[in-house]
């Protein structure tokens, strides 16, 4: 199975700080890679696909990169709204793996 | 609006079986692949199994191969997780999840609450 590694593990920020988060795979997946935003007692909720596609509704305050095994997860300005956990998802064979997570707290 | 809504969990001994069920609607159901995402208390999430959209193929995690069978009733918009030979470590909420794609990328864009299944004696 591929593995996907977050990092980090938890991050502390203020309202309007810049925020990135990495998720690095064990091999290759092309751009096959889906981040997700989980509130505590929720669903998680779709915000990016295919590496950098911003699902319909999400602020563009969010974007995504990355190719290969490396990718990220860009908050351009944090807002209230958005301290939760982070999860990455790779797509690239039929045994689909998420991430660790990422925590995002408020400093 | 689509709504995922899933039934079925609940305390069960080791060794045990349960059949979990998830009701979809308002989106064609037969159109698309659905898969079943696990979280264990305090943990992250875990893919369980997946299921095309006619039910024809079925792709499982190594974790619940051999125990767990996904399968669908597209006249009864319904997916189902039948659970057998259960483990303590199979404890985790249990969330019926919609699969889109593009290409090649598969992600997950519409989630069920999920139910609690949780294995003790």
């Amino acid at each position: 199975d591929i593995q996907m590694t977050q990092s980090p593990s938890t991050l502390s920020a203020s309202v309007g700080d810049r925020v990135t988060i990495t998720c690095r795979a064990s091999q290759s997946i092309s751009s096959w890679l889906a981040w997700y935003q989980q509130k505590p007692g929720k669903a998680p909720k779709l915000l990016i696909y295919k590496t950098s596609s911003l699902e319909s509704g999400v602020p563009s305050r969010f974007s995504g990169s990355g190719s290969g095994t490396e990718f990220t997860l860009t908050i351009s300005s944090l807002q209230p709204d958005d301290f939760a956990t982070y999860y990455c998802q790779q797509s690239n064979s039929y045994s689909w793996t998420f991430g660790q997570g990422t925590k995002v707290e408020i400093k | 609006e689509v709504q995922l809504v899933e039934s079925g969990g609940g305390l069960v001994q080791p060794g045990g079986s349960l059949r979990l069920s998830c009701a979809a609607s308002g989106f064609t159901f037969s159109s698309y692949e659905m898969t079943w995402v696990r979280q264990a208390p305090g943990k992250g999430l875990e893919w369980v199994s997946y299921i095309s959209s006619s039910g024809s193929t079925i792709y499982s995690a190594d974790s619940v191969k051999g125990r767990f069978t996904i399968s669908r009733d597209n006249a009864k918009n319904s997916l189902y997780l039948q659970m057998n030979n259960l483990r303590a470590e199979d404890t985790a909420v249990y969330s019926c999840v919609r699969v889109s794609a593009t290409l090649f990328s598969y992600y997950f864009d519409y989630w069920g609450q999920g139910t609690l299944v949780t294995v003790s004696s």
